[in-house]
């Protein structure tokens, strides 16, 4: 067990650009929860996938965000046309099981953004 | 619905003092609660959880929390601060799809 990685960890961007990120979820564990994390503050909700499934995402996620669960394996977040709004640290964690909100939540690093 | 309200954004306790920790809940269902700890540059690390098994839960490090279901609220403790717990301390409540967190709690330990 090798815990959650994230990819990459430090991005910095052009405002206008478009970044991807990736994270790569404990092994067999069923959910996988993307946040977001601003100075000062806990981390908010994105979106989450059961298995390849995406079940939720919060309106914070414009539809210049995208985030893709191929094969219920790893998943990648991608945000189009980069605003400085959008700096911020962007965390993935995975659960196991069907526990749901339920499950206790393993975080990794965390991938921080800055749109210059 | 739910949500999370921790009272304090910063908190300073000396080494060797009690480490107090306020967290209330609002929850429609009945509540999963979470303490989870944050050092800088890193991602979250979960401390302890309340699953509604027993109202006192223990958690690592020496800290633990206490359910107290007519007061809403699920603070956190330990007796004695260490200066490596200095750190951000993150409540959350986990309803039956996902987990709300609070906006945090930066706990100072002077030496």
């Amino acid at each position: 067990d090798t815990g959650v990685s994230q990819n990459p960890r430090h991005k910095i961007t052009k405002r206008g650009q478009n970044v991807t990120f990736r994270c790569d979820p404990i092994s067999e564990h069923n959910r996988l929860y993307w946040y977001r994390q601003t100075l000062g503050q806990g981390p908010e909700f994105l979106t989450y996938f059961q298995n390849e499934a995406q079940l939720e995402k919060s309106r914070l996620l414009s539809d210049r965000f995208s985030a893709e669960r191929p094969k219920g394996s790893f998943s990648t977040l991608e945000i189009q046309r980069t605003e400085q709004g959008d700096s911020a640290m962007y965390l993935c964690a995975s659960s196991p099981g069907t526990s749901g909100g339920r499950g206790t939540q393993y975080f990794g690093p965390g991938t921080r953004l800055l749109v210059l | 619905a739910q949500s999370v309200t921790q009272l304090g954004s910063h908190v300073s306790v000396s080494e060797g003092a009690l480490v107090l920790l306020r967290c209330n809940y609002s929850s429609s269902v009945p509540p999963y609660l979470f303490w989870y700890v944050q050092y800088p540059n890193q991602g979250l690390q979960l401390l302890l959880k309340y699953t509604s098994a027993a109202t006192l839960v223990k958690g690592i490090n020496g800290f633990e929390a206490e359910f107290k279901k007519s007061e809403t609220s699920f603070h956190l403790t330990k007796p004695s601060a260490h200066m490596s717990d200095a750190a951000e301390y993150f409540c959350a409540v986990g309803g039956y799809q996902k987990v709300t967190f609070g906006i945090g709690t930066k706990l100072q330990v002077i030496p």
